[in-house]
């Protein structure tokens, strides 16, 4: 089955203990993103992947970091969690170079909580 | 980047069609048209794309003008369970680039 998985879905962790959020898609897509969405605020892009070991920025980078080592999997981490991370964080795949000209994948969800 | 706008929110009842427009006034050439239905802590899911004029699935419409500078999601006979927030997303296949959602049209379906 085609899908993007993300661990853990639900997270409870204290300011500044680093933590990784992982994401898989075994669609053998190009273009990989991660997201936030606050009450009110939307999808907001964190970081993109257009192929391995490239990334970029999207809207809000602060305080996240990416790679991209191998083409299926694409973690987020948060060396320094402060309680403003708190949210609700989707990955998505899409095939191409552009993310935004194909249907987008997304996975379930991770909902941290930084106290 | 094209940035879009869309209605805050939109109410209907059941059975109705329900229209949700889409603003994208600097869309470029190459870029498509992609609408999104996202339920409560779920991923948004893909409804429907397009480059120009209609394009029909077997859940919803998209039109757009000549001008592309808009699009208009239509949702035939709306149900209780089409209650989502949905979000138009524009943006071409071959150039990488970040992508700007908006914050999405809320529609209540009620009976």
């Amino acid at each position: 089955e085609a899908q993007v998985t993300q661990n853990p879905r639900y997270l409870i962790t204290v300011t500044g203990k680093k933590l990784t959020v992982t994401c898989s898609q075994n669609m053998n897509h190009e273009y990989m993103s991660w997201y936030r969405q606050d009450p009110g605020l939307g999808l907001r892009q964190i970081y993109y992947s257009m192929n391995v070991e490239v990334t970029d920025k999207g809207d809000v980078p602060e305080g996240y970091k990416v790679s991209r080592k191998e083409k299926r999997n694409f973690p987020l981490i948060l060396e320094s969690p402060s309680p403003n991370q708190t949210s609700l964080y989707f990955c998505a795949s899409s095939p191409g170079l552009g993310g935004g000209g194909y249907e987008q994948y997304f996975g379930p969800g991770t909902r941290l909580t930084v106290t | 980047l094209a940035k879009t706008t869309q209605p805050i929110s939109m109410d209907s009842y059941e059975g109705q069609e329900v229209n949700i427009t889409c603003s994208h006034n600097n869309i470029a050439t190459n870029d498509y048209i992609t609408w999104y239905q996202q339920f409560p802590s779920q991923g948004p899911r893909f409804i429907i794309q397009g480059y120009k004029t209609k394009v029909t699935n077997e859940v919803a419409s998209l039109f757009i003008p000549a001008d592309r500078k808009s699009s208009t999601l239509s949702l035939p006979r709306v149900s209780l369970s089409d209650t989502a927030v949905y979000y138009c997303l524009v943006g071409d296949t071959g150039t990488a680039s970040k992508l700007t959602f908006g914050t999405g049209t809320r529609l209540q379906v009620t009976l």
